[in-house]
């Protein structure tokens, strides 16, 4: 199975900075056929279920304000939010959808500092 | 409104049985593969199963297979998630999860339902 390995495990960014978070697959999950990375972000907040932030790597899903941003290939990818608001505040997980084994990442928890 | 609302969990002993049904409404459900995942009480998500359109095809976990067994109704929006041999490391909220179709560019897992707790404890 592809192992997701995130970094770091937990985050703490001010108000309006820009907070980073990497993936790294043990394997690579970009399908040459198509070019397309089987990557994708998630954001949960307590008590709810994940919601889909991006996919194939870098495309943002429908309604995800555009602070939220992904990038990278291959093995390594990173979420990026530009400016964090207050309302960011949760656990993210990236997951491959490269290998029916849709592996998670272990989640990076990011709080206001 | 696209969604999909989970059933059926609550409490079992271990070595029993509980079957989790997810309705969808809003959408084409007989065009989407669809999952179950997991979450254990404060971890994180783990895929359980996958189905695909017309059922013909699944595909389960290693931690799972040959106790859980997944299953669809598109005549009633439904997806199934029959489970036997319970253990205590099962104990988690169970979600279903919309995943690809032909007809959608995502290919991930797009709409989640709110998850239905199951808990295996004697």
């Amino acid at each position: 199975d592809i192992v997701m390995t995130q970094s770091p495990d937990s985050l703490a960014v001010s108000l309006g900075e820009r907070a980073t978070i990497n993936c790294k697959s043990s394997q690579s999950v970009l399908y040459s056929s198509n070019n397309k990375n089987y990557l994708a972000w998630y954001q949960q907040k307590p008590g709810q279920p994940p919601k889909l932030l991006i996919y194939w790597a870098s495309t943002r899903e429908s309604g995800v304000p555009d602070r939220f941003s992904g990038s990278g290939s291959g093995t390594d990818f990173t979420l990026t939010i530009s400016s964090l608001q207050a309302e960011d505040v949760a656990v993210y997980y990236c997951q491959q959808y490269y290998t029916p084994s849709y592996t998670f990442g272990q989640g990076t928890k990011l709080e206001i500092k | 409104e696209v969604q999909l609302v989970e059933s059926g969990g609550g409490l079992v002993q271990p070595g029993g049985s509980l079957r989790l049904s997810c309705a969808a409404s809003g959408f084409t459900f007989s065009n989407y593969w669809m999952h179950w995942v997991r979450q254990a009480p404060g971890k994180g998500l783990v895929w359980v199963s996958r189905i695909n359109t017309d059922g013909s095809t699944t595909t389960y976990a290693d931690s799972v297979k040959g106790r859980f067994t997944i299953s669809r109704d598109n005549a009633k929006n439904t997806l199934y998630l029959q489970m036997n041999s319970l253990r205590a490391e099962d104990t988690a909220v169970y979600y279903c999860a919309r995943g690809y179709s032909s007809s959608s560019p995502v290919g991930a897992f797009d709409i989640w339902g709110q998850g239905t707790m199951v808990t295996v404890s004697s």
